[in-house]
């Protein structure tokens, strides 16, 4: 079974760039598609991008202007950056398997950004 | 963008009723070319991260209860739960895949009444 965790600050100051990454175990990152969703606490969900294990990658485009996701296959991780934060980006960032649908996911990271 | 809508809101069912939930697409998620809907359906219990239930509208993931369905197919999608358990509780979400980017339906809560 797959597992995926999430790391990375839990604060981000206004105007910085939120960097998490996504630790996959229990299975190679090779050949899948690798997503970031996130969710404002009480809130719905938004997906933000997907990476495959090679590097091709497609954002939404309501953040593409300022997202970067990436994959180290080595280290079977994928990160995501996003610059210029506000608070309307904090939320809990999941990161999960899949371009589509999504059928294994991290269990989240609250990054709230205030100063 | 495509816009997902869910009804109802809420809903509370008595345990062992059953509970159905509608998810409306403003643009059809039937790829002819194919046949199938791109349509996916999720459960996200308090604190846990949400889990995916049912894809191409109708195929139930490994390991789900046969009691949880999904079916409708264009812009019109339905998730039933046959029989409602304690363990439903939850907030249920439809989710489109056809073309980027992929959205969420605002989600129902279900409770038990």
């Amino acid at each position: 079974q797959v597992q995926l965790e999430e790391s990375g600050p839990g604060l981000v100051k206004p105007s910085e760039t939120l960097s998490l990454s996504c630790s996959v175990s229990g299975g190679s990152i090779s050949g899948h598609y690798w997503s970031w969703i996130r969710q404002p606490p009480g809130k719905g969900l938004e997906w933000i991008g997907y990476i495959f294990f090679v590097g091709n990658a497609n954002y939404n485009p309501s953040l593409r202007s300022r997202v970067t996701l990436s994959v180290d296959t080595s280290r079977n991780t994928f990160s995501l950056n996003l610059t210029s934060v506000t608070a309307a980006d904090s939320a809990i960032y999941y990161c999960a398997r899949g371009r589509g649908h999504f059928d294994q996911w991290g269990q989240g990271t609250l990054v709230t950004v205030s100063s | 963008d495509i816009v997902m809508a869910q009804s109802p809101d809420s809903l509370a069912v008595s345990l062992g009723e059953r509970a159905t939930i509608h998810c409306k697409s403003s643009q059809s998620l039937l790829y002819t070319s194919n046949n199938k809907n791109y349509l996916a359906w999720y459960q996200q219990k308090p604190g846990q991260p949400p889990k995916l239930l049912i894809y191409w509208a109708s195929t139930r993931e490994s390991g789900v209860p046969d009691r949880f369905s999904g079916s409708g197919s264009e812009t019109d999608f339905t998730l039933t739960i046959s029989s409602l358990q304690a363990e439903d509780v939850a907030v249920y979400y439809c989710q489109r895949y056809d073309s980027s980017p992929f959205t969420f339906g605002p989600g129902t809560r279900v409770e038990i009444k």
